[in-house]
């Protein structure tokens, strides 16, 4: 079946330092992928669209200034997290709806734990 | 605007028990989709099942069931004799039929105990 990647699985990283997270769609090809945020013991809440070709559009509240999103090729998307602060410390998950498919088909990447000191 | 309700945080149950988790949500479109989600303590979500509005016929998939009624707005799931490894964080969420973006509740956390 459909899979997608998330790189890295881990990061630690000091406050103040960007880093760069990838989401790929292995064995299809993705015009859109979601980013999503989850804080420990909380919901998961969308922050972005990624749309290939295009600006991303993001949520309400959600500063598109220090979380960069960028769709480069119709299987990569990546979301920088810039000048990183303990509160951006977080698991990441993107999601990837398979083109052509019906909506439901939709592939979630194993997610990317932040961790800003 | 999208909103999904899980009332329950927590639930605990002994092994082979049902344990039957409450979803009620609210939308304006007339069209949408509905699903659970299971996150195990790995993080990774995994789907469960997926219904359309417009279809109110409950099924049943191995142990899994749900309860869709459109009056009441409500999405309830069950999971028949439950199991250790059903111990995990269960989503109920909601999108617009022809968007895929996902509104989530805040999560039930099962527990089943051996």
């Amino acid at each position: 079946g459909a899979v997608v990647s998330q790189h890295p699985s881990w990061v630690i990283c000091k406050s103040g330092t960007s880093v760069k997270i990838e989401c790929r769609s292995l064995d299809f090809q993705a015009t859109t992928m979601f980013w999503y945020r989850q804080f420990p013991k909380q919901s998961l809440m969308l922050m972005a669209t990624s749309n290939e070709g295009s600006k991303a559009t993001y949520e309400q509240g959600v500063e598109k200034d220090k979380f960069l999103i960028n769709h480069a090729s119709l299987t990569l998307s990546t979301l920088t997290v810039t000048s990183a602060h303990p509160e951006d410390s977080s698991f990441y998950i993107c999601s990837a709806p398979a083109s052509g498919r019906a909506p439901e088909t939709q592939y979630f990447g194993p997610g990317t734990r932040l961790l800003v000191l | 605007a999208q909103k999904v309700t899980q009332a329950q945080t927590e639930i605990s149950v002994v092994e082979k028990e049902d344990v039957t988790l409450d979803c009620v949500y609210e939308t304006r479109d007339t069209t949408y989709y509905l699903f659970w989600y299971k996150q195990p303590p790995s993080g990774e979500l995994v789907f469960l099942i997926r219904r359309n509005s417009f279809d109110e016929q409950n099924e049943i998939s191995g142990r899994y069931s749900w309860n869709f009624q459109k009056s009441t707005s409500s999405f309830n799931f069950t999971i028949t004799a439950s199991q250790v490894v059903d111990s995990a964080v269960y989503f109920c969420a909601l999108s617009g039929f022809n968007d895929y973006k996902l509104s989530f509740g805040a999560g039930t956390t099962v527990t089943v105990r051996a």
